[in-house]
């Protein structure tokens, strides 16, 4: 199993609506956790951390729900420029070298 | 407002070339990183630096090498590229310390081919 799983797509939804992406991580001990936005081969940049409260951002919502295991990054009135790929990351308790990045969400809003 | 600047950005080696990439940071960042991203495998850490004169093995450090040259400057080498070492590299850098870990600032990625 892998550590960090992630739903590849692609999420093809029209502008305005609501789409929601789910991650999963093994390691119960695992203490941050990310969303960070890639654009089509560009870098990495950090969206949101996730809380244990659930956190939000405008129209981005992050959850977290520690006995399944899961983070979510729900994505409210979809925009065109929203079209990215979405990564999960996860920080492990013990280091701050452990970080384990999913393999990433495509969203592409269409017109 | 460079952040972190990765040279080159595209390269095209052959099998048994040697290179080496050069990242820098601007933002007086303690940790700095070397990924590599691959389709289909996600961001992979090759080596990282915590500190200045620190350097320790990620997940996939076999072919590689780097050094922390201070603490603005952290290279990867490739001693014999192989074409299993096709892939981006992205280095990134962090506040991290004492154990606290800091948004990642990405490069913009460096392309690399082994033919």
């Amino acid at each position: 199993r892998k550590e960090v799983e992630q739903d590849p797509g692609p999420f093809n939804v029209p502008e305005g609506a609501t789409v929601a992406f789910n991650c999963t991580y093994s390691n119960s001990a695992s203490q941050s956790f990310f969303w960070y936005r890639q654009d089509c081969r560009k870098e990495p940049k950090l969206l949101m951390s996730v809380y244990s409260s659930g956190n939000e951002d405008g129209r981005f919502t992050a959850q977290l729900n520690r006995a399944s295991q899961y983070i979510s990054l729900l994505i409210r009135d979809s925009k065109l420029s929203d079209s990215a790929t979405y990564l999960c990351v996860v920080k492990e308790s013990w280091g701050y070298q452990k970080v384990t990045f999913g393999t990433g969400t495509k969203l592409q809003v269409i017109p | 407002n460079a952040g972190v600047t990765q040279t080159p950005k595209f390269q095209v080696l052959k099998t048994g070339q040697s290179m080496t990439l050069q990242c820098a940071q601007d933002m007086n960042h303690n940790s700095m990183y070397w990924y590599r991203q691959d389709p289909g495998m996600g961001l992979r850490l090759i080596y990282y630096s915590a500190s200045e004169g620190t350097t320790d093995k990620g997940e996939v450090p076999n072919g590689y090498n780097v050094s922390r040259l201070n603490k603005r400057e952290f290279s990867l080498r490739l001693e014999s590229a192989a074409p299993s070492q096709t892939s981006v590299y992205f280095c990134a850098s962090s506040l991290s310390s004492g154990g606290v870990f800091g948004e990642l600032f990405f490069g913009e990625g460096s392309r690399l081919t082994v033919l």
